[in-house]
C-alpha cells in the first residue's frame, strides 16, 4: 500500500526567503507526481505535475524535483511572499490499485510573514 | 467549463439526519472521485466512478455511505444517518483518463452536530 509523507507539517518563514517542502514516498512505482495548493476553504489547484521519467519541472518561482529511486520529492519556492501562503500537498499517481489514481500526503501548511 | 462544481458548500445538519452532497463534474471527463478531508487523516478516496459505473468504493467508511452517478453530469454522496464524525471537508474531482490530471471542486464542508 502506498503511503506518502510530507514534512514539516507546518512551516513559518519571513517574506523573501527561499525554501523547500519535501514529500515522501514508499512505493517507487509510480505514474507521476503531483504538487497541488490549497487555500482555506477552497479546493485544490494543481501546481506541478512531474511524470515519472523526469527529474523536475519549473513554473516560476516554483522548483519541484523528483528521484523516484529513493522515493523523495522537494518543491522550491524561491524568494516567498505572503501570498504563497497556503497548505501544499503531494500526491502520487498509481498505475492501478484500489487507492484510486491520487494518493495523497497531509501537507504542509506555509506562512509567509510579511 | 466552470470546473467541477458542489453543493452546498456549507451543511450544518443535526446527527441522525440524511444528508445529500452534490457534484457536476467537468464535461466530458469519464473519471469521477469522492474524497474526504479531515485533520486526522488528510484526503482520503471514498470512491471513483468511470463513466457512471462504480468502480471501487472500498473507502467508504460505513454502510450509511452511498453513492451514485445517475449520469455523466451528475453524482451524488449520501449519509444516512449521519453521525458527528462525518464532519469534515468532502471534495469532488474529475478527469479525463486515469492518468490524466485531475480537477477538484470546491468542496463541501459538512458539520453534525
Amino acid at each position: 500500500k502506498q503511503e506518502v509523507t510530507q514534512i514539516p507539517a507546518a512551516l513559518s518563514v519571513p517574506e523573501g526567503e527561499n525554501l523547500v517542502l519535501n514529500c515522501s514516498f514508499t512505493d517507487s512505482a509510480i505514474y507521476n507526481l503531483q504538487w497541488f495548493r490549497q487555500d482555506p476553504g477552497k479546493g485544490l489547484t494543481s501546481l506541478l505535475l512531474i511524470q515519472s521519467s523526469q527529474r523536475e519541472q519549473t513554473s516560476g518561482r516554483l522548483n519541484a524535483s523528483l528521484d523516484k529511486s529513493s522515493g523523495r520529492s522537494t518543491l522550491y519556492i524561491a524568494a516567498s511572499q505572503p501570498g504563497d501562503s497556503a497548505t501544499y500537498l503531494c500526491a502520487v499517481m498509481n498505475y492501478g490499485g484500489s487507492q484510486g489514481n491520487l494518493i495523497f500526503g497531509k501537507g504542509t501548511k506555509l506562512s509567509v510573514k510579511p | 467549463d466552470a470546473g467541477v462544481i458542489q453543493s452546498p458548500r456549507h451543511e450544518v445538519t443535526e446527527m441522525g439526519q440524511e444528508v445529500t452532497l452534490r457534484c457536476k463534474p467537468i464535461s466530458g471527463h469519464d473519471y469521477l472521485f469522492w474524497y474526504r478531508q479531515t485533520m486526522m487523516r488528510g484526503l482520503e478516496l471514498l470512491i471513483y466512478f468511470n463513466n457512471n459505473v462504480p468502480i471501487d468504493d472500498s473507502g467508504m467508511p460505513e454502510d450509511r455511505f452511498s453513492a451514485k452517478m445517475p449520469n455523466a453530469s451528475f453524482s451524488t454522496l449520501k449519509i444516512q444517518p449521519s453521525e458527528p464524525r462525518d464532519s469534515a471537508v468532502y471534495f469532488c474531482a474529475s478527469s479525463a483518463g486515469w492518468h490524466t490530471e485531475a480537477f477538484f471542486g470546491q468542496g463541501t464542508r459538512l458539520t453534525v452536530v
